[in-house]
């Protein structure tokens, strides 16, 4: 069964220091990947997704995540957190099932916390 | 576009009542899509339409949750005899999917907060 493995629960930077956090999945086929971040109170936004194609994926808020099928992995990074980043991160891996239908399976998720 | 909506944002029930969650997609996205998110976890996925056809549900989706979508528009979500363990986020997301050709991405909404007293 596909599955997405948020190995950190809860990581804290300084604000203007890099931030790496971690996504592995297991899917026997080509996996279909996402980040989404979550405020408190609010719904999910996607940050990006990979598909297929170039495996550094660029997303908004000056995000980028690197697919690296040997190690089942798609490292969600940004160069400099600011305040605003803290929020909730979600892995997610479009499901297999009969037919496209587009289920995402998401990851427990990891805290982000920002020191001034 | 004025984005995925949900009504009501919280809802404070008492054990054994019915619940009535709502879900208004981006229009003309055919996909719609309901998650349950408990506390410290990430959103799991409930049940599926396209159009208003019914396509998937989780075994999460107990014989006391239906979920509707009349005329592959709106969605609703319904909970009958509520129990305590039903507390959660109820996410609703749409996308245009399959129709051109390739994955698509999913646009969540806000989110329905439920609290079974």
């Amino acid at each position: 069964a596909q599955s997405v493995t948020q190995p950190d629960i809860h990581i804290t930077v300084s604000e203007g220091a890099s931030l790496e956090l971690r996504c592995n999945y297991s899917y026997g086929a080509t996996p279909y990947l996402f980040w989404y971040v979550q405020s408190p109170g609010q719904g999910l936004q996607l940050l990006l997704k990979y598909f297929s194609g170039d495996t550094l994926v660029q997303g908004i808020k000056g995000f980028e995540a690197e697919f690296k099928r040997s190690q089942s992995s798609f490292n969600l990074r940004k160069p400099s957190v600011h305040w605003s980043d803290a929020a909730e991160y979600f892995c997610a891996v479009e499901g297999a099932s009969s037919g496209n239908t587009g289920k995402l399976i998401f990851g427990q998720g990891t805290t982000l916390q920002v020191k001034p | 576009d004025t984005g995925v909506s949900q009504n009501p944002r919280h809802k404070i029930t008492k054990r054994g009542q019915n619940v009535t969650f709502r879900c208004d997609p981006i229009s003309e996205h055919n996909r719609l899509y309901w998650y349950r998110q408990t506390l410290g976890q990430g959103p799991e996925f409930l049940t599926y339409f396209q159009n208003e056809a019914q396509l998937e549900k989780s075994r999460l989706l107990s014989d006391r949750f239906s979920a509707e979508r009349p005329k592959g528009s709106f969605s609703t979500l319904e909970i009958q005899r509520t129990e305590q363990g039903d507390s959660a986020m109820y996410l609703c997301a749409s996308s245009l999917g399959a129709m051109t050709g390739g994955r698509e991405t999913q646009y969540f909404g806000p989110g329905t907060r439920l609290l079974v007293l």
